[in-house]
């Protein structure tokens, strides 16, 4: 079956360490992958979309990595800081254009 | 600018009643998107339209939920004589083409509690 898995236990760092979260995909052939931040009692925010022929992206202290031999892509927050604490989502695009998300992993950056 | 503008924010309904929450999409959108996503849950596919065709619709319940986006106006989600299992967050998101390889941009969200 089709499956998407994320970090399943809450992540926790010190401020100023390299944040890694893992979102890991079975069956599925997604063409990209996109990874969004969400806060507590709030909608999702995009943060970075990554092509299957792109190997890695940067925006800011954000960089994402996509291996689809692995079947996995990898989120690293660099400089953490403790407003980076919030939970991440990946996302890959399902059958029809639709968005199929992950579980989500918590991140919390302790100052 | 607006963004994708969901209402209500919180909805109440008792057992057996109706709840009906829209949403407008960004400005020019005509993709929109519905999720569900439980408490310490991620957010589950429910339906994608586009204006006047519902275009996949394989995560709704069979029974009691539909959903429209009509030529003028909201797309709205409509869930009939709720149950206590269907309280959740509802997100609305959508997108100026369709989503493969496109940003989608989320709404805030309508928290419906069933009582």
């Amino acid at each position: 079956s089709q499956k998407i898995e994320q970090n399943s236990e809450a992540l926790n760092i010190q401020e100023g360490k390299t944040a890694t979260l893992t979102c890991n995909y079975t069956n599925y052939s997604p063409a990209y992958l996109q990874w969004y931040r969400q806060d507590p009692g709030r909608g999702p925010v995009f943060l970075l979309l990554i092509r299957e022929n792109e190997k890695e992206k940067r925006k800011e202290r954000l960089k994402v990595t996509f291996d689809t031999t692995l079947k996995q892509s990898l989120f690293h927050i660099t400089a953490s800081q403790p407003a980076d604490s919030a939970t991440y989502l990946c996302a890959l695009d399902g059958d029809y254009d639709k968005v199929i998300f992950g579980p989500g992993t918590s991140l919390s950056v302790i100052p | 600018n607006a963004g994708v503008m969901q209402n209500p924010r919180h909805l109440v309904r008792r057992r057996g009643q109706e709840a009906r929450l829209r949403c407008s999409p960004v400005k020019g959108h005509s993709h929109v998107y519905w999720y569900r996503q439980l408490p310490e849950e991620g957010l589950k596919f429910m339906v994608y339209l586009q204006k006047e065709n519902i275009i996949d619709e394989s995560g709704m319940p069979k029974e009691r939920f539909s959903a429209e986006f009509p030529k003028e106006g909201p797309s709205i989600l409509r869930i009939q004589q709720v149950v206590r299992g269907d309280s959740a967050a509802y997100f609305c998101a959508s997108s100026p083409v369709r989503a493969s390889g496109n940003t989608i941009y989320f709404g805030e969200g309508s928290w419906l509690t069933v009582v």
